[in-house]
C-alpha cells in the first residue's frame, strides 16, 4: 500500500497564496494519475485537479482554473499543489490521492492524511 | 452529472443492515464508485465500478446498480462502521462527488 504523506497545516491571509506537498512512499508519479481533492470545515469532498504521470498534463476543476498549480518534483517523489488568491472560503482540508495508471481509472484508491488550511485576517 | 444520496443521515445499530441509495442526474452505465470516511481521516475507497470491493474491504459491504441508480449496502454493521458514505462519478475528467449519507449509532 503506498504512503502519501502530506505537509503540515497552514494559516493564511486572504490574499495569499498556500503551497502544500505531498510525498510518495515509492516512486509513484512516474506511473500514476495524482489528484486534489478538499473538504470544507463539516462538508463534502470537492474535486480540485490532477496531475499526469510525470506531471507532464495538468487539468482542473472549472472553479479553480485560474488560480491553482499543481506541479510534481520528481527527484524528491513529491507533488504540489499551489493555490493562490485565498480567500475564507479556500478554509479546508487538503488531501492528495492517488488515481489510476491510465486516465480511464477513476478512483482513487490511496489518500494522504490532510492538510488544514485556515485562511484568517 | 449530479449525484444524490438518500438518506442524508440515519440512525443504526450494531448488527444491522442498511442500505444507501446515490441517484445519477444522466445514464452513467457502471461508473460509480463508494468511500467511506471516518470522523478525522481521509476517505476510503470501497468500492469501484459500481459492484468491484477494493482489496482489504470486508466482504459485508456490497454495491449494486448501473444507469442512475446505484446502492451501497452494509450487513452486519461493525462500530467501525459509522462514518460518512461518499459515492463519486468522473467522466470526461469531471469529477463529482454526492453529499455523503452519515451513517451514527442509534
Amino acid at each position: 500500500q503506498v504512503q502519501l504523506v502530506q505537509s503540515g497545516a497552514e494559516v493564511k491571509n486572504p490574499g495569499a497564496s498556500v503551497r502544500i506537498s505531498c510525498r510518495s512512499s515509492g516512486n509513484i508519479f512516474s506511473r500514476y494519475y495524482m489528484h486534489w481533492i478538499r473538504q470544507a470545515p463539516g462538508q463534502g469532498l470537492e474535486y480540485m485537479g490532477m496531475t499526469a504521470p510525470t506531471g507532464r498534463q495538468t487539468t482542473s476543476a472549472q472553479r479553480f482554473r485560474d488560480r491553482i498549480s499543481m506541479t510534481i518534483n520528481m527527484t524528491t517523489t513529491t507533488l504540489f499543489l499551489e493555490l493562490r488568491s485565498l480567500t475564507f472560503d479556500d478554509t479546508a482540508m487538503y488531501f492528495c490521492a492517488r488515481g489510476g495508471e491510465t486516465a480511464t481509472v477513476n478512483w482513487f484508491d490511496s489518500w494522504g492524511q490532510g492538510t488544514l488550511v485556515i485562511v484568517t485576517s | 452529472i449530479q449525484l444524490i444520496q438518500s438518506p442524508s443521515s440515519v440512525s443504526a445499530s450494531v448488527g444491522d443492515s442498511l442500505t444507501i441509495t446515490c441517484r445519477a442526474s444522466q445514464d452513467i452505465a457502471g461508473w460509480l464508485v463508494w468511500y467511506q470516511q471516518r470522523p478525522g481521516r481521509a476517505p476510503r475507497l470501497l468500492i469501484y465500478a459500481a459492484s468491484t470491493l477494493q482489496t482489504g474491504v470486508p466482504a459485508r459491504f456490497s454495491g449494486r446498480g448501473s444507469g442512475t441508480l446505484f446502492t451501497l449496502t452494509i450487513n452486519t454493521l461493525q462500530p467501525e462502521d459509522f462514518a460518512t458514505y461518499y459515492c463519486q462519478h468522473a467522466s470526461s475528467f469531471r469529477f463529482t462527488f454526492g453529499p455523503g449519507t452519515k451513517v451514527d449509532i442509534k
